[in-house]
């Protein structure tokens, strides 16, 4: 079963401006972790930031930061002040204890200048 | 420098021909796993290990197979009945068991079936 959505296929933003790249998921599970990656054309995954299940505030990692709304089940991506190196895939996965790891369909984000 | 090597860069193969993906880490990681990506998709579980000597099928095993023989090392064959090999395949390792712990990612290798 899905446990992993990003319903935005692509998103487009203007350089320097903020955009949220938006996740839900599923589970039953108490302890799990999010992370975002982001994947640039050469392929190569970059890990961008991390939100535990039982983490109070929302994860911050630079121009980085994750939305939870554990109750909602999303864990939003917001990138502030878009860079035209931002443009990549973006993923969002789930990690639950002693599990693999799984991953969304991904977001295809173009900043434009 | 720890990281995660996968070689080579870019691969090709006749139909028919079976052919060994390379992956190796030097992160002292216990669980390693192998992924397939299509064209703007996103990344399918092909298999996984999470300690020497055993390996566990994820969602599209069939018409791959690995083997574990050494913590650094996780190869990957795309054998003959893979009906549709020609995809990009990410290899990863991250510590074992805790949900907290992310996953390293080699930088890929990109097989054509000619």
């Amino acid at each position: 079963a899905q446990k992993i959505t990003q319903t935005q296929p692509g998103m487009f933003v203007q350089e320097k401006e903020a955009v949220t790249l938006d996740c839900t998921y599923d589970t039953s599970d108490q302890s799990y972790g999010l992370f975002w990656y982001k994947q640039p054309s050469s392929g190569e995954m970059i890990f961008l930031i991390y939100q535990g299940s039982y983490d109070e505030q929302n994860a911050t990692e630079g121009r980085y930061s994750l939305n939870f709304q554990k109750a909602r089940k999303s864990a939003n991506l917001v990138i502030s002040a878009s860079q035209l190196g931002d443009s990549a895939m973006y993923f969002c996965a789930m990690r639950e204890w002693n599990n693999d790891m799984r991953f969304g369909a991904g977001t295809r984000l173009t900043v434009k200048p | 420098d720890g990281g995660i090597t996968q070689s080579p860069k870019y691969l090709f193969r006749k139909e028919g021909q079976n052919v060994t993906l390379s992956c190796e880490q030097n992160l002292n990681h216990d669980a390693m796993y192998w992924y397939r990506q299509d064209p703007g998709q996103g990344l399918r579980l092909i298999y996984y290990s999470q300690i020497v000597n055993d390996f566990q099928k994820g969602d599209i095993a069939e018409g791959y197979s690995v083997s574990r023989e050494k913590k650094e090392s996780f190869p990957l064959t795309v054998t003959s009945a893979q009906k549709n090999p020609t995809a990009f395949y990410l290899c990863a390792s991250s510590i074992r068991g805790a949900s907290y712990n992310e996953q390293f990612f080699g930088p890929g290798t990109r097989l054509t079936v000619l």
